[in-house]
């Protein structure tokens, strides 16, 4: 296993174009997480997914975002109608379910969005 | 709701020296706590983590943290700086009853002058 895989790891689009990514987690992961990190920020929570469920979703996501995780194992993110506030690092991570001894999360390398 | 503070935006050391980097946490139950280390243009990769225990943690490439319940503190420590611990890094809260997400503190850049 090579750990969490994202790709594309870096996408320029223009704005008002439609941009999906996708995420590869370490495969015995229960959980998949989103994250957006922007210049000079920690990375700050999306949406994250159990299995297929998607149990939770920021405030941060709006209308115009969407993530799926097709039958619990990668997950894409997609962003429709882009702005230029949506430049940012998109960061995946994976982990166990809280209770076991390996728990923790493991990130991606990240796609970086410039949206011109 | 959780919260992290890294009060430092910026440090620089000389390698060889010791280095501590802070971070407090808010967060209304027992928290676990992890520092990751981020290259640029790079994902993050954990350095170490704390769920319970002993409160000193000990974690890779010679870093070490201690948990101080009564400070809400995390801080991350390292006796003598390398020159490719140039980075930016992150403390971390996250917990059970926020659904195991991770609320990350706004990061510290790491300068090692030579």
């Amino acid at each position: 296993d090579t750990g969490v895989s994202q790709d594309p790891r870096h996408k320029i689009t223009k704005r008002g174009q439609n941009v999906t990514f996708r995420c590869d987690p370490i495969s015995e992961h229960n959980r998949l997480y989103w994250y957006r990190q922007t210049l000079g920020q920690g990375p700050e929570f999306l949406t994250y997914f159990q299995n297929e469920a998607q149990l939770e979703k920021s405030r941060l996501l709006s209308d115009r975002f969407s993530a799926e995780r097709p039958k619990g194992s990668f997950s894409t993110l997609e962003i429709q109608r882009t702005e230029q506030g949506d430049s940012a690092m998109y960061l995946c991570a994976s982990s166990l379910l809280s209770g076991s001894p390996n728990y923790g999360y493991t990130f991606g390398s990240g796609t970086r969005l410039t949206v011109v | 709701a959780q919260s992290v503070t890294q009060p430092d935006i910026h440090i620089t050391v000389s390698e060889g020296a010791s280095l501590e980097l802070r971070c407090n946490y808010s967060y209304g139950a027992t928290p676990y706590l992890f520092w990751y280390v981020q290259s640029p243009g790079q994902g993050l990769q954990l350095l170490l983590k704390y769920f319970s225990g002993d409160t000193l943690v000990q974690g890779i490439k010679g870093f070490e943290a201690e948990f101080k319940r009564s400070q809400s503190s995390f801080n991350l420590r390292k006796p003598s700086v390398h020159w490719s611990d140039a980075a930016e890094y992150f403390c971390a809260v996250g917990g059970m009853e926020y659904g195991n997400k991770l609320v990350f503190g706004a990061g510290t850049i790491l300068r090692v002058k030579s």
